[in-house]
């Protein structure tokens, strides 16, 4: 059973940056698939922050791609996920999952997210 | 920034069909990628629900169908239960982001 567990201060000041890490069990991350963060501030919706692959290629969302960095160590089976210069609107749960991306039966490509952490709140304030 | 468009809510008594509507674009849904949708309850990470439009992983209840046309796609909940209760989005792979892109949520409401 694949299983993701993030860590990481759940408060950082204003400008600082954040910095979490996704332990990987049930699964080796050499192995394949994208590892993915996604952050949900307070009573909002889910937003898809960027991604990276097994082999280290990664794709961010263009909103927060002059922020994010995300990095894999695959010996240790983790990736993490680093935010900077944040400010209060940061403020969020952040998820880390496993994305799953093949073709349907008509070709038609499919991204999605099978494994979830259990997500962890971090603060911005100072 | 795009995102896909959800009704904030719906509700409907126990037993009822509820469906949830999810509108996108040109560079996601209207593209051809597939949809999938996820169930959060209270407090807690979301859960794959429907992925590849209609596929159900397993010990997801059949109760709980999806489909697609175009640019929109549906999540159906028949014989709505009390514990169906909880926030439900979609998602597709949108190709100006290069990554995912989510729905707006909907709330779901069991009277």
């Amino acid at each position: 059973q694949v299983q993701l567990q993030e860590s990481g201060p759940g408060l950082v000041k204003p400008s600082e940056t954040l910095s979490l890490t996704c332990a990987v069990s049930g699964y080796s991350i050499s192995s394949g698939y994208y590892w993915g963060w996604i952050r949900q501030p307070p009573g909002k919706g889910l937003e898809w922050i960027g991604s990276i692959y097994h082999s280290g290629s990664t794709y961010y969302n263009p909103s927060l791609k002059s922020r994010v960095t995300i990095s894999v160590d695959t010996s240790k089976n983790q990736f993490s996920l680093k935010l900077s210069s944040v400010t209060a609107a940061d403020t969020a749960v952040y998820y880390c999952a496993r994305a799953e991306n093949d073709y349907d039966s008509s070709g038609y490509y499919r991204y999605y997210f099978d494994y979830w952490g259990q997500g962890t709140l971090v603060t911005v304030s100072s | 920034q795009s995102v896909l468009t959800q009704p904030p809510s719906v509700s409907g008594a126990p037993g009822q069909r509820v469906t949830i509507s999810c509108t996108g674009s040109s560079s996601n849904i209207g593209a051809g990628y597939d949809v999938h949708w996820y169930q959060q309850l209270p407090g807690t990470a979301p859960k794959l629900l429907i992925y590849g439009n209609s596929n159900r992983p397993s010990g997801v209840p059949d109760r709980f169908s999806g489909s697609k046309s175009g640019t929109s796609a549906s999540l159906a909940i028949t014989g709505l239960q009390a514990e169906d209760e909880a926030d439900y989005y979609c998602q597709s792979y949108d190709s100006s982001l290069s990554g995912g892109v989510f729905g707006t949520g909907t709330k779901v409401t069991v009277l």
